[in-house]
């Protein structure tokens, strides 16, 4: 069974419209992630979530919107999408028990954006 | 906030030979310092991870060194395959200020091993 799963995997879309990705986790953690890897495959954290509260919010503008109903839930929202949002954007999760404690983290496969 | 250089950009080895990725971090607070292969289209997964409470840490045929006062960690793969072609990130975590582990990403080490 797939750990961490996303959906969809491919997204083509216009500019200017809205769109969302939708991550799943089956393991059981308390803590999820988004990633944007641009075309250079840097790895840049965007928001992360721990039992649905809001704990990592970097500077990413305000069209993108995080939302956790759950914690095997982390969902991201995109408005007015920009030809700089094309990417390949990860969802991750780890469990970080207790809190401060560093472990490994499971990716998701990825979902690639294209912004036309 | 935590910076992570990595060294090289691009690694060719011949195959069977060893390879060395190098990344320095700049926060002293960084206590966990993990490596992830990415293959082609594939997901980033753990190999290989090292806490700052230990120098030295092997699997098989890859090993981490990290020197906390020099603040940089190596990863080295011995008897390279064509299967360890991939691109190899360096990471270094620490707590922000609400306590909880923030992990900040190398700029990545494609490696190619040649048949």
């Amino acid at each position: 069974d797939t750990a961490v799963s996303q959906t969809p995997k491919y997204l083509v879309t216009q500019m200017g419209n809205d769109k969302s990705i939708k991550c799943e986790q089956n393991l059981g953690h308390d803590t999820m992630y988004w990633y944007k890897q641009d075309s250079k495959k840097f790895l840049k954290i965007m928001f992360s979530y721990n039992n649905k509260e809001l704990i990592i919010n970097e500077t990413v503008p305000n069209r993108f919107s995080p939302k956790s109903p759950d914690k095997a839930h982390l969902n991201l929202h995109i408005n007015s999408l920009e030809l700089g949002d094309s990417a390949v954007y990860f969802c991750a999760s780890s469990q970080e028990v207790p809190r401060g404690s560093p472990y490994e983290q499971y990716f998701g496969p990825g979902t690639r954006l294209t912004v036309t | 906030g935590e910076n992570v250089e990595q060294h090289p950009s691009t690694l060719s080895v011949q195959e069977g030979d060893s390879a060395v990725i190098k990344c320095t971090y700049s926060d002293s607070a960084s206590n966990y310092f993990p490596w992830y292969k990415q293959e082609l289209g594939k997901r980033p997964q753990l190999i290989i991870d090292i806490r700052s409470n230990v120098g030295e840490k092997k699997d098989q045929r890859i090993a981490v060194t990290l020197n906390k006062t020099a603040k940089h960690f190596s990863l080295h793969i011995t008897e390279t395959q064509p299967e360890d072609s991939a691109v190899y990130f360096c990471a270094a975590s620490k707590a922000n200020s609400g306590g909880y582990q923030k992990v900040t990403f190398g700029t990545g080490t494609k490696l190619q091993v040649i048949p």
